[in-house]
């Protein structure tokens, strides 16, 4: 089964620094895809970034980027410039094949990194 | 809507109480997933529709929970007999596409939180 892991429970940045989130996962597949969501108080999920495994290229999105090392299996998250509504929950997830097989996916989450936004 | 609408926001249940919570997509969302969120934990998978077909419901806890999304647009999540390890988050998730596709625009409702007490 596919695990993903958040190795920091919370992490800190000063405002207009850059900080690095934690994600390692799990698989025997070749073809996947991973994401970082984010997650405010008002508890809706907001897509972040995703990357497509068979792409090396890092994606990137504005101040986020992120460090894809499929062969440590590896996913890391860095925000730039960081800014005070940058501030949550952030989740590293990863799209796994549902028991009903097919084209049916679900996506795994990991434990979530709280991160917090210093002015 | 605009985005996927989630009802009651807050629900507190006395054990042994049955809830229903609903989730309303984006219009035309064919994909419609539930998630359960303890308390400091990710979401965890409970079920996937594409349309009025429930593809899956492998992550569903126990056969107190029940799903349906019986016109392939608004679903209810029906718990019976609620207990206090039922006590979470529940988040709706829709998306345009089915199958592979349905994680390439996945839109999350703001959830609703249920105490069981």
């Amino acid at each position: 089964a596919q695990t993903v892991t958040q190795s920091q429970p919370e992490m800190s940045v000063q405002e207009a620094e850059t900080v690095t989130l934690s994600c390692t996962y799990d698989t025997s597949e070749s073809d996947y895809y991973l994401f970082w969501y984010k997650q405010p108080p008002s508890r809706q999920m907001i897509l972040v970034i995703r990357q497509e495994a068979y792409k090396q290229q890092n994606a990137t999105e504005n101040r986020f980027s992120v460090n894809f090392q499929k062969a440590a299996k590896s996913f890391s998250l860095k925000i730039s410039d960081s800014q005070l509504g940058d501030a949550a929950m952030y989740f590293c997830a990863y799209r796994s094949r549902l028991p009903s097989g097919g084209s049916n996916y679900k996506l795994t989450f990991g434990k979530g990194t709280l991160l917090t936004v210093n002015p | 809507g605009a985005g996927v609408s989630q009802s009651p926001r807050y629900k507190v249940a006395k054990r042994g109480q049955d809830v229903a919570l609903r989730c309303d997509p984006i219009s035309g969302h064919v994909s419609l997933f539930w998630y359960q969120q303890a308390l400091g934990q990710g979401p965890e998978f409970l079920t996937y529709f594409q349309n009025e077909a429930q593809l899956d419901k492998s992550g569903l806890p126990s056969d107190r929970f029940f799903a349906e999304r019986p016109e392939g647009s608004v679903s209810t999540l029906k718990i019976q007999r609620t207990q206090q390890e039922d006590s979470a988050v529940y988040l709706c998730a829709s998306s345009l596409g089915g199958g592979f596709r349905a994680h390439y625009g996945y839109t999350f409702g703001s959830g609703t939180r249920l105490t069981v007490v």
